[in-house]
Parts: structure tokens; C-alpha cells; sequence
């Protein structure tokens, strides 16, 4: 274990449900990190929190809306998704981020499988 | 902007055989380099990393990885590979200075008894 969860791990909804995906880490870390990984395609970023602040969106449609209360919680709210954004969503942590810690390690969670029908 | 290049989507290999993934990139300034593996339905889990120092580099589970400047290289090594050694591996960079981590595709290694 990584000491990353994330619940649900499997996710079945439809386009018009809502529906939130939940992340801890038990590391201590500051930053946190939402990823969408299809298959035959790179990682994508999608948010990057650093001590509860939002510090990028990655052009993430607004029908995934991100909340992270705490350095502990990152939340990944989604309404009237799409097929396409069937996945695997990853969430990550580090103990900081931004450019003076570039080499830290990322800690992932296993992920939540996301069908959309 | 930064890269990464697996340029094999799958590798297999005898067990017992040594084992060799192919990682490319492409950044600004210094490159840190890393790689992880991804077993089946579970998350991505660090390797090894490269920030400076000796090229060489050791990991976890008995992988290396050499990084090579001048070939904009850092590809991932095990002498003798294993069955349990099967699973997706993705290497990834980040430039220093730069806030994302970019990952490459990821090549599936398979092992064969």
C-alpha cells in the first residue's frame, strides 16, 4: 500500500447522474493530484492542489469539478459526463510541488475504474 | 514543452533473461526522470528516480536505469527478469523549473516462464 486510497475503485453512472470520487493520503503531503489515464494514452493531469489551493487545471471539461478541503482530502465531483470519459481516474500526492522540489516522488492511489453509459 | 517517448507498447521476455524498457525524452534544462510500474488494477508505484549524480541508477525489485545525456535516454534494466516482473511501466519527466510531471504511454512487459 502507498498509503493512498481512493473510493469507490469501480464506478458504473449514467450521463445525466452525479456522482463523487474521494481520495486520501495518510502521508502527510502537501500537494495533491487528480490524473485520467485511457488506455494507449499518456497520463493526463488534470488538477494539481498545494496546501488546499488549487495551482492548475489542465483544461478539464467543467462537468469534473474538484474539491479538496484539507492537505489530507481530494474529492472529484462529475455530473453529466460523457462515454469518452470513461477511465481510470488516479489520485496522486507529494509532499510539495512547484518548481524548487522538481525530483519528489509522486504516491499513487489505485485508482477508481469510471464507466459512463 | 517536455516529453516522454516509449517507443514499445509491449516487451516480452524469457524468465531468467535480462529485461531492458526504452524511455526517450525531451525537456528544458536539467531533466529529473523517473519510472513506475502499474500491476493490474492498481495505481502507479515509484521505482527509481534520477535527479543528478551517478547515471546510474537503482530501484526497487532489483530495476535500474541508466540515464544518458547525450542520447536523451533513461531506459529501465533488471539482469534477470522475472514472472512477477509482468505489469505496465511508465517512465516519466519533469524539467526543473516546471510544475508537471509528463509521462509517456507506458510499455507492457510481459514475462514468459
Amino acid at each position: 500500500e502507498t498509503g493512498v486510497t481512493q473510493t469507490p475503485r469501480h464506478l458504473v453512472m449514467g450521463m445525466t447522474n452525479k456522482k463523487s470520487l474521494k481520495c486520501e493520503q495518510h502521508l502527510g503531503h502537501n500537494a495533491m493530484y487528480w490524473y485520467k489515464q485511457s488506455a494507449k494514452k499518456p497520463l493526463e493531469l488534470m488538477f494539481v492542489y498545494n496546501f488546499k489551493e488549487q495551482t492548475e487545471n489542465n483544461s478539464v471539461p467543467s462537468r469534473f469539478s474538484p474539491e479538496c478541503p484539507n492537505s489530507s482530502h481530494l474529492f472529484l465531483h462529475l455530473h453529466t459526463l460523457q462515454p469518452e470519459d470513461s477511465a481510470l481516474y488516479l489520485c496522486a500526492s507529494s509532499s510539495k510541488t512547484g518548481g524548487n522540489s522538481p525530483g519528489e516522488t509522486q504516491y499513487f492511489g489505485p485508482g477508481t475504474r469510471l464507466l459512463v453509459l | 514543452a517536455q516529453s516522454v517517448a516509449q517507443p514499445e507498447d509491449q516487451v516480452n521476455v524469457a524468465e531468467g533473461n535480462p529485461l531492458t524498457v526504452k524511455c526517450t525524452y525531451s525537456v528544458s534544462g536539467n531533466p529529473y526522470l523517473f519510472w513506475y510500474v502499474q500491476y493490474p488494477n492498481r495505481g502507479l508505484q515509484f521505482l527509481l528516480k534520477y535527479i543528478t549524480g551517478d547515471n546510474l541508477v537503482k530501484g526497487s525489485y532489483g530495476f535500474e536505469a541508466e540515464f544518458n545525456k547525450s542520447q536523451t535516454s533513461f531506459h529501465l534494466k533488471k539482469p534477470s527478469a522475472l514472472v512477477s516482473d509482468s505489469a505496465l511501466y511508465f517512465c516519466a519527466v519533469r524539467g526543473g523549473g516546471y510544475q508537471k510531471v509528463t509521462f509517456g504511454t507506458g510499455t507492457k512487459l510481459q514475462v514468459i516462464p
